[in-house]
């Protein structure tokens, strides 16, 4: 079993409010992502990075923000969080053969 | 650059009829090969993997899938289905970087 967190598991907030996204793994892993995926739909990357203090953007242009400060811990942060925003946001780490680890997910709704 | 193509957004197939998710790839260089099952307001957890060797592998819940390198594929099989495979399905393709693409997803619906 993956030993990947994400808390919290759904959020709901206002317009124009600050949030923070974590994900912690306990696997060692160098390598984590984060996705952004909406019901039923294919999978989007939005940041990555390849061990600590290194973070790259990744396919799909995200207004979020990312740091890695400890390997263990990839949070993930919006500034002014708009409905747009809205959707379930993954985080993963994955082995030196790329088998990725997922955690359950935020679902997130911005009003 | 690689590419993956699941070939059916939706499967729907009756419980224990047998059951095959397409996926094909483009790439130029030696591929990883994934497949991964989500089920609803979940993340995703992987079925089984090709690093090399065997091209037929077993993964967990019954599936299995054949890695074909002359037709770039890597079809998802499974013999008797349940009512609980019912799930999201996605195929990958890394080549050892940093990057993996995942396909767009198949839905398969088990019918009782």
């Amino acid at each position: 079993e993956a030993d990947i967190y994400q808390t919290p598991r759904y959020l709901v907030i206002g317009t124009g409010k600050k949030i923070t996204l974590e994900c912690s793994q306990t696997m060692g892993h160098d390598k984590m992502y984060w996705y952004q995926q909406d019901p039923g739909m294919e999978l989007h990357l939005i940041h990555y990075s390849y061990g600590v203090n290194s973070t790259e953007k990744g396919d799909l242009s995200s207004e979020s923000t990312v740091s890695r400060i400890r390997t263990e811990h990839f949070p993930l942060t919006l500034e002014s969080a708009r409905p747009s925003h809205t959707s379930q946001y993954l985080c993963a780490s994955s082995t030196s053969t790329d088998t990725q680890y997922f955690g359950p997910g935020t679902r997130l709704t911005v009003l | 650059a690689q590419s993956v193509t699941q070939l059916d957004s939706q499967v729907p197939v009756f419980e224990e009829a047998p059951v095959e998710l397409r996926c094909n790839y483009s790439s130029s260089v030696s591929v990883y090969l994934f497949w991964y099952v989500q089920y609803p307001n979940q993340g995703l957890q992987l079925l089984l993997k090709y690093l090399s060797g065997s091209t037929l592998v077993k993964g967990i819940n019954g599936f299995e899938a054949e890695f074909n390198k002359s037709q770039t594929s890597f079809h998802l099989r499974k013999p008797s289905v349940h009512i609980s495979d019912t799930a999201e399905y996605f195929c990958a393709v890394s080549t050892g970087g940093f990057k993996t693409i995942f396909g767009a997803g198949t839905r398969l619906f088990v019918k009782a």
